[in-house]
């Protein structure tokens, strides 16, 4: 079975600035990668998604995830950062053929002025 | 884009009554849907799939007879939170899966409150 970790709970960070959110995953089978936002009070918007191909993956709103299969990564990354990205990120894995992702805990990304 | 609604986007019932949360698929078919269960400061919980015209499949520890799912059509999924309890106060969200796009696309979420 699949298990996703990530690393960091909250992440603060100043506007302007880069950032990057950890994830990390395990999986014995090929595996689809999700990062999905939640704002305040929310359901969850899918960010952007690795099935297969390119392992840079684009998104919305700014943000690329990289999927590295040698390190189990699926890093998410945005160069500059606005305060309205202040929200809970979270990462997802399912195991190829599976529609059933599992979700990581979540990353806090706190952004200041 | 893939657009999943929810209703009611928030709830308070007194404790014992029951509660209907709808989700539907506003776009695009789906004949599979979830629905999950958040706590505060916490992950989604998987509840249940919910697959059309077919009884729904529960998670370890969740009470089928408490959290009734009907899933009668392509768009539509209810789950329906049997003599609510304190203890049942929380945020339900629901997805419903593209299968073009194995992708799950996600509602707003509900948020009950039992009192």
């Amino acid at each position: 079975a699949q298990s996703v970790t990530q690393l960091d709970s909250q992440v603060p960070v100043f506007e302007e600035a880069p950032v990057e959110l950890r994830c990390n995953y395990s999986s014995s089978v090929s595996v689809y990668l999700f990062w999905y936002v939640q704002y305040p009070n929310q359901g969850l918007q899918l960010l952007l998604k690795y099935l297969s191909g390119s392992t840079l993956v684009k998104g919305i709103n700014g943000f690329e995830a990289e999927f590295n299969k040698s390190q189990t990564s699926f890093h998410l990354r945005k160069p500059s950062v606005h305060i309205s990205d202040t929200a809970e990120y979270f990462c997802a894995v399912s195991e190829g053929g599976s529609y059933i992702p599992t979700f990581g805990r979540g990353t806090s990304l706190i952004v200041h002025p | 884009g893939a657009v999943v609604s929810q209703h009611p986007s928030w709830v308070i019932c007194k404790s014992g009554t029951s509660v209907k949360i709808e989700c539907r698929s506003l776009d695009f078919q789906a004949t599979t849907m979830f629905w999950y269960r958040q706590f505060p400061k916490q992950s989604l919980m998987l509840m249940a799939t919910s697959n059309e015209g077919s009884k729904a499949t529960y998670e370890q520890g969740v009470e089928k007879d408490k959290f009734l799912i009907n899933h009668a059509s392509l768009t539509l999924s209810t789950l329906t939170v049997t003599s609510a309890h304190p203890e049942d106060s929380s945020f339900y969200i629901c997805s419903a899966l593209s299968n073009r796009q194995e992708t799950q696309y996600f509602g707003p979420g509900t948020r009950l409150l039992v009192l």
